[in-house]
């Protein structure tokens, strides 16, 4: 099985500031199609996910441009350039070259 | 969007069915996901099911339990949970390819 680890697991931010979230998988996510099967996803409470970066870097429809994917391999990073009140929640990376596996979660709250 | 009925309250060993109907885009031609989630924690991918049906994957737990199928005409996605445990306990939600997830419905297994 894939396992897939965060970091931090917890983040409070200032609005304004940056941020910044870690994953990373215990086996390349690099599929022989020459794809990259890494997503990022925002859970706010009360809430289904809903999909913020596919494949590494593409931001989903509606996604603000605040928000980049980057990342090759096993190792990724989800930044937000200036967070603002509606982008605290729980923020997942997930796998779906084997399977899905998702990260722990990472919980972004206000300073 | 995709629109889920089902679920409840049910005794260990009782068994429910979820369903799922998508509308607003080709539902033939995504794989579906079932994920779930249990109170307080993170997202667990479930059982997954190809576009035409030929292909289903299962998480280890649930393997001999839970089935997953679908009926394109109807658009719809089924999880027919039997042998139901107390662990089993979650919101259960539908995914149509990563990015479109129902609204979630809450599974509880209790005596």
């Amino acid at each position: 099985d894939i396992v897939m680890t965060q970091t931090p697991l917890s983040l409070s931010v200032t609005p304004g500031q940056p941020a910044s979230i870690s994953c990373k998988s215990s086996q390349s996510l690099l599929y022989s199609d020459g794809k990259t099967y890494l997503y990022w996803y925002l859970q706010k409470p009360g809430q289904s996910p809903q999909l913020l970066i596919y494949e590494v870097s593409n931001r989903f429809s509606g996604v603000p441009d605040r928000f980049s994917g980057s990342g090759s391999g096993t190792d990724f990073t989800l930044n937000i350039s200036r967070v603002e009140a509606e982008d605290f929640g729980v923020y997942y990376c997930m796998q779906t070259i084997y399977m899905w596996t998702f990260g722990q979660g990472t919980r972004v709250e206000i300073k | 969007q995709m629109t889920q009925s089902g679920g409840g309250l049910v005794p260990p060993g009782g068994s429910l069915r979820l369903s799922c109907v998508g509308s607003g885009f080709t539902f033939g031609r995504y794989w579906m996901t079932w994920v779930r989630q249990a109170p307080g924690k993170g997202l667990e991918w479930v059982a997954n099911i190809k576009e035409d049906a030929t292909d289903k994957f299962y998480l280890d737990s649930v393997k001999g339990r839970f089935t997953i199928s679908r009926d394109n005409a109807e658009k719809t996605v089924f999880l027919q949970m039997n042998s139901l445990r107390v662990e089993d306990t979650a919101m259960y939600y539908c995914v149509s390819g990563s990015s479109v997830w129902g609204q979630g419905t809450l599974v509880t297994v209790s005596s």
